[in-house]
C-alpha cells in the first residue's frame, strides 16, 4: 500500500457527512475504486471513477477525482451506523495482471 | 451464486507446519488472487493467476506456493508457517475480459484468519 495513502481513522456523528480521503502515485491508473469491508468480512465494491472523471455521485456516494493532486476523497452523505466500516481505496494500473493496489484502509466510526 | 469461498475461516499453526488455504468461484473468472491484510496495511498481493494452470508472483511471495489445476479452484500454500504469516488471508476473482468501467472490479471472499505460534 505505500503507493496509495489514507489517514487511518475518522469519527463522524450519525447525520453528518462524511469524507474519506485518498492519495496515490501512479498517474497512469485507469480506474480508482473505493472498496468497503465490513467487521469479519471480504472487501465489497463501493463504487469507481474512471480517470477522465472529476466526479460521480451515486445516490448517497460522491467521489472527487483531482487528478493534478493524484487526490480521490469519497463522500458519504447522512452517514448511517451501518456505515461504519474500513473503505479502502485502490487504483488499477494497466497492467496484464489487471491487480488492484490498495491504501491501508480508513476506518469510520459513526456515533448514534 | 455462492461467489468467493474460502476454506477454512480460521486455523492455528505452529511455527514450522504447513497447510493449504482453498478458494472457490463460481462465476467463471479468469482472474484470481490472493492477497494478505494485516493491521494498519492494506492488501498486499501474494500471489496471483491470469487462467487455469497458470500463477504469478505478487509483491510478497516469498514463504507461499500457489496452484490452479482448475479454473474454478486457487490455493495457497504454506510450506514452512513463520509468525510473520499471521494474517488476514483474502482470495478475489475477476473477469478477463475488457467491459469497462468495471475491468479490475474484484470479488472477494470472507478471509481466512491465521495466527501461526
Amino acid at each position: 500500500g505505500e503507493d496509495v495513502e489514507q489517514s487511518l481513522f475518522l469519527s463522524v456523528r450519525e447525520g453528518d457527512s462524511s469524507v474519506i480521503n485518498c492519495t496515490y502515485t501512479d498517474s497512469s491508473s485507469t480506474y480508482l475504486y473505493w472498496y468497503k469491508q465490513e467487521p469479519g468480512a471480504g472487501l465489497q465494491l463501493l463504487t469507481y471513477i474512471f480517470s477522465n472523471m472529476d466526479m460521480k455521485q451515486d445516490q448517497r456516494l460522491t467521489v472527487l477525482l483531482n487528478k493534478k493532486d493524484k487526490h480521490l476523497s469519497l463522500r458519504i452523505a447522512d452517514t448511517q451506523t451501518g456505515d461504519s466500516a474500513i473503505y479502502f481505496c485502490a487504483e488499477s494500473r494497466d497492467t496484464g495482471r489487471r491487480a488492484l493496489t490498495f491504501g491501508s484502509g480508513t476506518r469510520l466510526q459513526v456515533q448514534p | 451464486n455462492a461467489g468467493v469461498t474460502q476454506t477454512p475461516k480460521f486455523r492455528v499453526l505452529k511455527t514450522g507446519q504447513s497447510m493449504t488455504l482453498l478458494c472457490a468461484q463460481d462465476m467463471n473468472h479468469e482472474y484470481m488472487y490472493w492477497y494478505r491484510q494485516d493491521p494498519g496495511m492494506g492488501l498486499r498481493l501474494i500471489h496471483y493467476s491470469v487462467g487455469e494452470g497458470t500463477t504469478a508472483k505478487g509483491e510478497v511471495p516469498d514463504g507461499y506456493n500457489v496452484s490452479r489445476l482448475k479454473k474454478q479452484n486457487f490455493l495457497l500454500g504454506l510450506e514452512s508457517a513463520a509468525p510473520s504469516q499471521t494474517s488476514v488471508y483474502f482470495c478475489a476473482s475477476s473477469h478477463s475480459l475488457d467491459r469497462a468501467p468495471r475491468t479490475y472490479e474484484q470479488y472477494f471472499g470472507p478471509g481466512t484468519r491465521l495466527t501461526v505460534t
